[in-house]
């Protein structure tokens, strides 16, 4: 069974600052898929980005860009020149390639843009 | 449709009832998941339909629980006899297949059994 931690239960940033959210994984799997998720207060969940296991370029989405490191089991989020409406829960998931391709989240970082 | 939406987006219920929820996915997407969220906590899987096929509801939490897509489209999950532990965010989201494809998710079903 695959697990994700998100270790940073809540973080706070300055309007224009840059942060990073921190997401490890365990896995056995070879290929998969890690994603990040956003939450804001309306609830609704949002596709941030995508990063597919087999790549070794970090995915990026305009602000948006991650540090993959494969070996670490590491997929962290970073958020450059962040905006109010960056604030946010933010999710991490996993999905295998293979079999029932249901992810598997983290309990989330709750981020806080400060004007 | 353009999005993943659910109804109702909030319900209330007493203890001991019966609730149906519904989904309406992408209209391409013919892999369909639920997940229940509890408050604070990410999304957990409960099941998946590809088309109208049910693969896997192995993470149905009782035999209370149950869904449909009888024609491959629409989705119901069946909360029978609620009882106060049901009470959470239940997602639906839709994938163009059953591969690694994006999850796209709707906007949530508020459930509260008092």
């Amino acid at each position: 069974a695959q697990t994700v931690t998100q270790s940073q239960p809540e973080m706070s940033v300055q309007e224009a600052e840059t942060v990073t959210l921190s997401c490890t994984y365990d896995t056995s799997e070879n290929n998969y898929y890690l994603f990040w998720y956003k939450q804001p207060p309306s609830r609704q969940m949002i596709l941030v980005i995508r990063q597919e296991a087999y790549k070794q370029q970090n995915a990026t989405e305009n602000r948006f860009s991650v540090n993959f490191q494969k070996a670490a089991k590491s997929f962290s989020l970073k958020i450059s020149d962040s905006q109010l409406g960056d604030t946010a829960m933010y999710f991490c998931a996993f999905m295998k390639d293979t079999g029932r391709r249901a992810l598997t989240f983290g309990s989330g970082t709750r981020l806080q843009v400060q004007p | 449709g353009a999005g993943v939406s659910q109804s109702p987006r909030y319900k209330v219920t007493k203890r001991g009832q019966d609730v149906t929820l519904r989904c309406d996915p992408i209209s391409s997407h013919a892999t369909l998941y639920w997940y229940q969220q509890a408050l604070g906590q990410g999304p957990e899987f409960l099941t998946y339909f590809n088309y109208e096929a049910q693969p896997d509801k192995s993470g149905l939490p009782s035999d209370r629980f149950s869904a449909e897509r009888p024609e491959g489209s629409i989705s119901t999950l069946t909360i029978q006899r609620t009882e106060q532990r049901d009470s959470a965010m239940y997602r639906c989201a839709s994938s163009l297949t059953g591969a690694a494809d994006t999850q796209y998710f709707g906007p949530g079903t508020r459930l509260t059994v008092l």
